[in-house]
Parts: C-alpha cells; structure tokens; sequence
C-alpha cells in the first residue's frame, strides 16, 4: 500500500519554462516533507524540505508547496536547465517518529528530462 | 571531504551464499540506514539505526541483518533467506532530528 504517490513516472519539460513535479499521500500522520534528486548510479541528494506547519517553502530556483487539505505537495523547478534532468523523488517523515531517525517513506519517484 | 562509502559498487552471489555490504560514514553522524531499491520502485527501508550498538528493523527487514559496533560504520548482511535479493541498495545517514539523510552510491547486487 503506497502511502507516497507520484504518479507520473515521467515528465518532459523545455529547457527555461517551469518544471511541476506532483506528490500526494495517504498517511495522515506524515508531518515533514522532502524532495531528492537522483542521477543514474548514484545515491539521491537533498534537495528542499517543508514542514506540515507550513505551505511553501523556497531556496533559489526550487519551491515546495503543501496542501495539508488536500494531502498533496509540489515540487517547483523555475528556470528548467539541462543539469536537472534526474529521477525526483519525494519523501515523508511520521509525526511523533524519532525525529526523522526511523527512516523515510519514499515515492517510486519521477523523472524529469529537460529538452534543450 | 566528507561523506558515505559504500562498497563495492557491483556485487555478485550465488544462490545460498550469505554476502556482505559494507557502509562506512565519516560524517560524525549518529543515525544510519539501509534502503533498497528495485526497477521503477521507490526507496525501502530495510534497517536503521540510532546509535552504536542498536537498531531497528524497517519495512523490509526479513532476509537482511546488520550490525552496529562502531559509529562509523553500518554493514548490511544479506543472508540466503532473502528470496529476491537483486536489487540496488542504499546506505545513509543522518544526524537524526529532521535533519535530511545523506546518501551514498549505492551497491548493486546481482545473483549469479
């Protein structure tokens, strides 16, 4: 049972427009929020977190966006650029978990090409 | 420079055999993990661990075992009882709290 969904297993996006990547759970107990990057071979980086106390957070060309209501966050990438054709994942953390320490619930995760 | 190792990057078993991941993390951190991930499937938690010397089993415990004698380091024992044990595997850590975990580059078990 998937309680982080990304249902589009892929997304193409011109290089210079903005790039909507989609995350919705189930669980209501998540309360904290992240977005990976994943380049083939390689382990995912950190990219942006929010938490549950808020609805958008921003660092340079990401933003993150929460709907509590609706279950469901957004991953913003504006301006699209070649490097960030990768494999994005979103990740959540439980209220009341070890403070992150009991591990993370991931999505299967998009990928996202930039077309030139 | 700081970070994860995991090694090897490629690793094969033959069936039955028991076969060992080794994770190593120079980064001071406190909490570790194991995940693995399978062809269009996102990351499962396998093992973790708060502090040296114990752990906790995570989504997908059964076939796995690990240990945690020093902080540094977080080896991943795949035993013959895991049925399907290709697979890509990530090891991370964290310094617990919601700090985000970081990750090393994964190694890819095969069985010949």
């Amino acid at each position: 049972d998937q309680q982080v969904k990304q249902n589009s297993p892929s997304l193409s996006v011109q290089e210079g427009r903005i790039s909507i990547l989609n995350c919705d759970y189930t669980n209501s107990m998540f309360d904290y929020f992240l977005w990976y990057k994943k380049y083939p071979a390689e382990g995912p980086t950190f990219l942006i977190s929010i938490s549950s106390i808020k609805d958008k957070n921003e660092d340079g060309r990401f933003t993150v966006f929460l709907n509590k209501s609706a279950k469901h966050l957004s991953l913003h990438i504006v301006p699209s650029q070649p490097g960030d054709s990768a494999v994005y994942f979103c990740a959540a953390i439980k209220r009341g978990s070890g403070g992150g320490a009991d591990g993370l619930t991931f999505g299967k995760g998009t990928h996202l090409i930039i077309q030139p | 420079d700081g970070g994860i190792t995991q090694s090897p990057k490629y690793l094969f078993r033959k069936e039955g055999q028991n076969v060992t991941l080794s994770c190593e993390q120079n980064l001071n951190h406190d909490a570790m993990y194991w995940y693995r991930q399978d062809p269009g499937q996102g990351l499962r938690l396998i093992y973790y661990s708060q502090i040296v010397n114990d752990f906790q089993k995570g989504d997908i415990a059964e076939g796995y075992s690990v240990s945690r004698e020093k902080k540094e380091s977080f080896p991943l024992t795949v035993t013959s009882a895991q049925k399907n044990p290709t697979a890509f595997y990530l090891c991370a850590s964290s310094t617990g709290g919601r700090q985000p975990q970081h990750f090393g580059d994964g190694t890819r078990l095969s069985i010949l």
